[in-house]
């Protein structure tokens, strides 16, 4: 069973630029959530799917973050200007069903931004 | 909101040592999940517990959840080089009904010395 996808791996961008984040989730997998994890710290959810609805975003810094999953399949996370506090890693993860218990993560993306 | 603490912070230890990680909540879960991420990957599930006082074993590995469900401890007896990483738990949320977020502590980074 091929794993969550995520691309590109790495991006270093300027600060007030955009970037946006690709996200392939686990075949069957309903729920599918961002996270970002600031480096020394855990995965912090920024926005939850289930299927192509949203379930949680409540985190999301919305005049920046925006994110869709428009075929309730694959996904995009996209930042819209940068600050310099947006650099972390950004995590895709995917479940079968709402309530699992558990998420299997992506490799995530690095965000580097100057 | 619900807060996972995790101690010690950061361990470094020889090998065939053995040791002990805590993450302790003031908030009852009804699961609690441990996860093991290596640099530049996402983590990487190494085991549920959903019952007050469960002990489950992998390898090396000993978990055990907490009576009241506040609490989790992983063992590892005779640590490996392999065993290095970023330790992450995550408890599932207590009332039924309710997303399937998961909240995760900043997590323990192991380093196992040759």
């Amino acid at each position: 069973e091929a794993g969550v996808a995520q691309s590109p791996r790495y991006k270093i961008i300027e600060k007030r630029q955009s970037v946006a984040f690709w996200c392939n989730p686990i075949s069957g997998h309903a729920t599918l959530y961002w996270y970002q994890q600031i480096l020394g710290q855990g995965p912090k959810l920024l926005i939850q799917f289930q299927n192509n609805g949203v379930v949680d975003d409540s985190q999301l810094p919305k005049d920046r973050f925006s994110a869709e999953r428009l075929k309730g399949v694959d996904s995009t996370l996209k930042i819209q200007p940068a600050k310099l506090e947006d650099s972390a890693v950004y995590l895709c993860a995917s479940n079968r069903l709402r309530d699992a218990r558990s998420e299997y993560f992506g490799p995530g993306t690095r965000l580097t931004v100057l | 909101t619900q807060l996972l603490e995790q101690s010690p912070q950061f361990l470094s230890i020889q090998e065939g040592e053995n040791l002990t990680v805590y993450c302790n909540s003031s908030s009852v879960f009804s699961s609690l999940q441990w996860y093991r991420q290596e640099p530049g990957e996402g983590p990487v599930l190494l085991v549920t517990v959903v019952t007050g006082g469960e002990v489950k074993k992998l390898k090396r590995l000993t978990f055990q959840f907490g009576d009241a469900r506040k609490d989790s401890s992983l063992h590892i007896t005779a640590a490996q080089p392999g065993d290095t990483g970023l330790y992450l738990c995550a408890g599932g949320p207590h009332k039924t009904g309710a997303n399937s977020k998961l909240t995760f502590g900043k997590g323990i980074t192991l380093s196992v010395r040759p």
